[in-house]
């Protein structure tokens, strides 16, 4: 069965840099959320959108922005990267309803800011 | 806001059960979920229970839902080295769904 896609795998960025993380959900999925997971930390929601629309805001630098395309795949923008942007960035899909909101992990994005 | 708790660390013998324990605040989540992130891994999400049930078994994985005390657990019958992960309790707390976890239970197995 298809899987969440995430691109790409890793990513090294100096500070101050930008950096566009790609998530490509399940096919027929209407939903993608984003998550960030700090060092021995447990995931943090960023932002989701639904329906290319976004749904809701969690825990997101006002330096990061995020949008669904018209295909349902979405990106993550970052810039003026931090030293403490560094973790790895997960992209789940859901349908919306679905039991609840039952949610499809990407394999994350390691990104590392030098 | 919404809040879920895990204990940190478990560790068992190859054979025994193991038990993961979670407790939750929003007693409004229709479902609740467990997943499994092994090291340098994506999170897999292993099973879930609706909250009317009190109980689901799915194969090894037996989840025990009491929603008077907003705990929830997750068994692991006859626990295996390959089940040596990171083991997160989930919450759909948010208002569009996003997931609240726990800090997340590492489970060790000794063979």
């Amino acid at each position: 069965a298809a899987g969440v896609i995430q691109s790409p795998r890793h990513l090294i960025k100096e500070k101050r840099e930008t950096a566009t993380l790609k998530c490509y959900p399940i096919p027929r999925h209407d939903t993608v959320y984003w998550y960030q997971q700090g060092p021995g930390q447990d995931p943090q929601f960023l932002i989701s959108f639904y329906e290319k629309m976004q749904s809701d805001k969690g825990s997101i630098p006002d330096r990061f922005s995020a949008q669904q395309f018209s295909d349902y795949h979405s990106e993550l923008n970052m810039s003026s990267l931090e030293l403490g942007d560094s973790a790895l960035y997960f992209c789940a899909s859901s349908l919306n309803g679905a039991r609840g909101y039952e949610q499809y992990f990407g394999p994350g994005t390691r990104l590392t800011v030098t | 806001g919404e809040d879920v708790e895990q204990s940190l660390f478990l560790s068992v013998r190859e054979g025994d059960s193991s038990v993961i324990n979670c407790t939750y605040t929003d007693s409004s989540s229709t479902y609740l979920y467990w997943y499994k992130q092994e090291p340098g891994a994506g999170l897999q999400l292993l099973t879930y229970i609706f909250s009317n049930m009190d109980m689901k078994q799915d194969q090894r994985l037996t989840v025990l839902l009491n929603k008077k005390d907003k705990h929830l657990s997750l068994r692991i019958a006859d626990t295996q080295t390959g089940d040596s992960a990171i083991y997160f309790c989930a919450d759909p707390g948010g208002s569009q769904g996003n997931l609240i976890f726990g800090k997340g239970t590492k489970l060790s197995v000794k063979p």
